[in-house]
């Protein structure tokens, strides 16, 4: 069946870093959306992506869709406190549903 | 418009006993999936229904059940509660394929 691979599971950064997960799938997907859970909170929809090779950004996030649709990534630009939180995605195809396991962002002040 | 609605939102039950969780989803939206949330497997989906049609299924035992109703709201159902069954449970509804969801704050299942 399908599975969606995410790394790192976890991630501490100093305030003003970068930070980066990915997240590969086993089969190829017809779009990837990521969500942004809070500690105690449940996951909120950031972005979708569709096309291959497809990148969007938000402010200091930048979303890549892979050429072959089996992979993407999230990349935070100068992390602050606010980031913390479980970034995962989930990729979609015939219906399927699957997310990765997530990861855990720590921002240190 | 209101948002996705899970009730309860805690809940504590006994091994042995079952328990039924209620989601409403947004007016409008005819899929509703299921979520068991727990710090060490992360989001494992459950089942999806789409138009009270259970429409995909994940790898649970046949103790976790749905069905959605003709108003979209739906309910899971848990049977012979095992401790290893608490966790939280999230809902998320959405309007088409592909249309992002929207999750429920969720319900957060104890099973002592």
């Amino acid at each position: 069946g399908q599975q969606v691979m995410q790394i790192p599971q976890y991630q501490h950064v100093q305030e003003g870093e970068d930070f980066t997960t990915y997240c590969n799938s086993s089969t190829t997907l017809s779009n990837i959306q990521w969500y942004k859970q809070r500690p105690g909170g449940h996951p909120v929809f950031l972005i979708q992506l569709v096309k291959s090779g497809e990148v969007k950004k938000q402010k200091r996030l930048t979303f890549q869709f892979g050429e072959a649709k089996k992979n993407s990534s999230l990349h935070i630009t100068a992390t602050q406190t606010t980031d913390v939180g479980t970034y995962f995605c989930l990729g979609g195809s015939n219906y399927k549903l699957t997310f990765g396991k997530g990861t855990l962002l720590t921002v240190n002040p | 418009k209101a948002g996705v609605t899970q009730t309860p939102r805690y809940l504590i039950k006994t091994r042995g006993q079952q328990v039924t969780l209620s989601c409403s989803p947004i007016s409008g939206h005819r899929s509703v999936s299921w979520y068991q949330q727990t710090p060490g497997q992360g989001l494992q989906f459950l089942f999806e229904y789409f138009s009270e049609t259970q429409r995909n299924k994940g790898n649970f035992p046949g103790r976790f059940s749905g069905r959605q109703f003709s108003n979209s709201r739906s309910e899971m159902n848990v049977s012979t509660l095992e401790l290893g069954d608490s966790a939280l449970y999230l809902c998320a509804s959405r309007g088409t394929n592909g249309d992002q969801a929207f999750f429920g704050q969720g319900t957060r299942l104890t099973v002592v």
